[in-house]
C-alpha cells in the first residue's frame, strides 16, 4: 500500500526566502506524481506534474523534481512572496491491487506555509 | 475556458438522510474523480470514472457511491449519512484517466 509523507509539516519564513518541500512515497513504481496549494476552505490548484519518465518540471518561480529509486520529490519555491502562502500537497498515482490492478491516487497530508512581509 | 464546477458548495444533513453532490468537468474532459478530505485523515480517493464507466474505487463502504453520465458530469450519492461523513468532497477531472487532475472548490457536508 502506498504511503505518501511531507515534511515539514509546517514552515514559517520571512518573504524572498527559497524553500524546498519535501515529499517521499514507499512504493517506486508510480505512474506520476502532482504538487498541488490548497488555500483554506477552497480546492486544490494544480502546479505542476511529474510523469514517470520525467526528473523534473517548472513553472515560472517553481521546480519540482523526481527521483523514483530513492521515493522523493521535492517543490523548491524561488524567492517567496506572500502570496505564496498555503497548503502544498503532493499526490502519487500508483498501482493499487486492492482496487483492481488499476493506479489511484494518494496524497500526503500537505506542508502549510506562511511567507510572512 | 470554465473550470470543474461543484454543487451544491455547502449543505447540512442529518443522520440516517442521504446527500447527492453533482459534479461538472472541465469541458472535454473525460475523466471524473471524487475525494474525501478531513482533518483527521486528509484526502483520500473515493473512485474514478471515465467514460461513464468506474475504473477505480477506494477503501470506502457501499454507503459511498457514484455514476457518470454521458455528457461527463458525475454525481455522488451518500446514503444513511454518518456524523463521520462530515467532510470537503472534491472532485477532479482530467483529459485522461490517470492524467493531469483538476479540482473543483468542493461541497462541504455538515451531517448533525
Amino acid at each position: 500500500k502506498q504511503e505518501v509523507t511531507q515534511i515539514p509539516a509546517a514552515l514559517s519564513v520571512p518573504e524572498g526566502e527559497n524553500l524546498v518541500l519535501n515529499c517521499s512515497f514507499t512504493d517506486s513504481a508510480i505512474y506520476n506524481l502532482q504538487w498541488f496549494r490548497q488555500d483554506p476552505g477552497k480546492g486544490l490548484t494544480s502546479l505542476l506534474l511529474i510523469q514517470s519518465s520525467q526528473r523534473e518540471q517548472t513553472s515560472g518561480r517553481l521546480n519540482a523534481s523526481l527521483d523514483k529509486s530513492s521515493g522523493r520529490s521535492t517543490l523548491y519555491i524561488a524567492a517567496s512572496q506572500p502570496g505564496d502562502s498555503a497548503t502544498y500537497l503532493c499526490a502519487v498515482r500508483s498501482l493499487s491491487l486492492a482496487s483492481g490492478g488499476s493506479y489511484i491516487p494518494t496524497f500526503g497530508r500537505g506542508t502549510s506555509l506562511i511567507v510572512h512581509p | 475556458k470554465a473550470g470543474v464546477t461543484q454543487t451544491p458548495r455547502y449543505l447540512i444533513k442529518t443522520r440516517g438522510q442521504q446527500v447527492t453532490l453533482s459534479c461538472s468537468p472541465i469541458s472535454g474532459h473525460r475523466s471524473v474523480s471524487w475525494y474525501q478530505q478531513t482533518p483527521g485523515q486528509g484526502l483520500q480517493f473515493l473512485f474514478e470514472y471515465f467514460s461513464e464507466t468506474q475504473r477505480n474505487k477506494g477503501n470506502f463502504p457501499g454507503r459511498f457511491s457514484g455514476r457518470q453520465f454521458s455528457n461527463s458530469r458525475s454525481e455522488m450519492n451518500v446514503s444513511t449519512l454518518e456524523l463521520g461523513d462530515s467532510a470537503l468532497y472534491l472532485c477532479a477531472s482530467s483529459l485522461l484517466a490517470s492524467g493531469e487532475l483538476f479540482f473543483g472548490e468542493g461541497s462541504r457536508l455538515t451531517v448533525l
